[in-house]
């Protein structure tokens, strides 16, 4: 089974708009991270946002916001008000705690911020 | 502080011929880790280091493949030898538990071809 599936491939987001980056988990792991990466044009992996499994409050970090409910092992990212610039492949990735300290990716969706 | 060091940049190599790609990372971190992202596996773990021992290398695809890291600054991912379907970009990334997320910090990749 996929541990972090990205379920949408392409979005297209109108610019000024707020979007939602949908990824759900498969884990056992009571202790986990999540992670989202911006991977632009040029090719460079960026951290844009951590939830810990244990966090009480969702994480926001500027534009970015996770909307992370547990019993429905998802972590949606949703980025408000968005800018050309927010045009690029996204990743969710996992660290189980009791795994080791590595990351498992999501296949990734591609946004387009249309102008 | 430098981010994490990536050389060379662009590989093209013909089929058969031994290909390194070597990595330096961020000063102070202790994990160390390679990728290889394609399109049709997307982002896949290879091996992780933690001070300077390799941690897990299930990932590693076979034998032609080889990494090390003779210190904390250096490491080197070895393919020998090369083959077409080794073409992808290969990422280098490091990370450190004194870092609030323990997020890791990507380097900018190599893309390697392979003839």
């Amino acid at each position: 089974a996929q541990k972090i599936t990205q379920t949408q491939p392409g979005m297209f987001v109108q610019e000024k708009e707020a979007v939602t980056l949908d990824c759900t988990y498969d884990t056992s792991d009571p202790s986990y991270g999540l992670f989202w990466y911006k991977q632009p044009s040029s090719g460079e992996m960026i951290f844009l946002i951590y939830q810990g499994s244990y966090d009480q409050q969702n994480a926001t970090e500027g534009r970015y916001s996770l909307n992370f409910q547990k019993a429905r092992k998802s972590a949606n990212l949703v980025i408000s008000a968005s800018q050309l610039g927010d045009s690029a492949m996204y990743f969710c990735a996992m660290r189980e705690d009791n795994a080791g300290n590595m990351l498992t990716f999501g296949g990734g969706t591609r946004l387009m911020v249309k102008p | 502080d430098a981010g994490v060091i990536q050389s060379p940049r662009h590989e093209v190599t013909e089929m058969g011929q031994e290909v390194t790609l070597r990595c330096k990372p961020i000063s102070g971190h202790d994990y160390l880790f390679w990728y290889r992202q394609t399109m049709m596996r997307g982002l896949e773990l290879l091996i992780y280091f933690n001070n300077n021992v390799p941690i897990d290398d299930s990932g590693m695809p076979e034998d032609r493949f080889s990494a090390k890291m003779p210190n904390a600054s250096f490491s080197t991912l070895k393919i020998q030898p090369s083959e077409p379907r080794d073409s992808a970009v290969y990422f280098c990334a490091s990370s450190t538990l004194q870092e609030v997320y323990n997020e890791q910090f990507f380097g900018p990749g190599t893309r390697l071809t392979v003839l």
